[in-house]
């Protein structure tokens, strides 16, 4: 099994370019992630989805779109990247998350490292 | 807002001691506890974790604690090896208030010193 991988691993984007990332996992989990992390900072998270279809908005939302057309696949979209966009992205997966369930970790993808100039 | 925190941003141990990382976190609703171990240009990697009704776990070389009356959480990792040199981050769920998201700290480096 391959995980949670992630396309591209680097990317350089001008300001006010799009782009999508892209995330795929092979693990059948229902819920998938999208987070960034920033220099001296934790993870926040972006965006998450509880299953095909569906999204919902996680800490810091804005500037960002994503789509769960397919249950191991989760996109992540910037329609105007802005330099306060640069980061690295982080996509995570994991089984539905529930109270009686032992163990609820979610599995990440290795990152894209994107640059907005 | 309910956060998770750390009280160490830098750990530096000697090869071969025993380390102890550090987390306090302040939603005393939380059920559920992870720890992550992040390698540089990696993503972060499950170590262990821990529900709220327990107040320690043990896993290969590491040990997680948690007390519920101060809201701390703990983990040590027996025996340090240079492979353990890392970001290590702690994560906590609340059931009922963030939707079954985790909520992440800020992370602390350990360096080991061969």
């Amino acid at each position: 099994n391959a995980g949670v991988t992630q396309t591209p691993k680097f990317r350089v984007l001008k300001t006010g370019q799009s782009m999508t990332l892209l995330c795929a996992q092979d693990m059948n989990h229902e819920y998938m992630y999208w987070y960034r992390q920033d220099p001296g900072m934790g993870l926040r998270l972006i965006h998450y989805s509880v299953g095909e279809g569906t999204t919902a908005k996680g800490e810091v939302p804005d500037g960002y779109n994503v789509s769960r057309l397919k249950k191991q696949n989760f996109l992540l979209g910037l329609e105007s990247a802005a330099p306060s966009q640069t980061s690295v992205y982080f996509c995570a997966s994991s089984l539905r998350v529930t109270r009686v369930r032992a163990h609820n970790e979610q599995f990440f993808g290795p990152g894209t490292r994107l640059t907005v100039l | 807002g309910e956060s998770v925190g750390l009280h160490l941003p830098t750990l530096s141990v000697q090869e071969g001691d025993n380390s102890i990382i550090n987390c306090a976190y302040s939603n005393s609703a939380s059920d559920y506890f992870i720890w992550y171990k992040q390698e540089s240009g990696k993503g972060p990697q499950f170590i262990i974790d821990i529900r709220s009704n327990m107040d320690k776990r043990q896993g290969q070389r590491v040990t997680v604690l948690l007390n519920k009356t101060v809201k701390h959480l703990s983990l040590q990792i027996a025996a340090t090896q240079p492979g353990d040199s890392a970001v290590y981050f702690c994560a906590e769920i609340d059931y009922g208030g963030s939707q079954g998201n985790l909520i992440f700290g800020k992370g602390t480096k350990l360096s080991v010193k061969p």
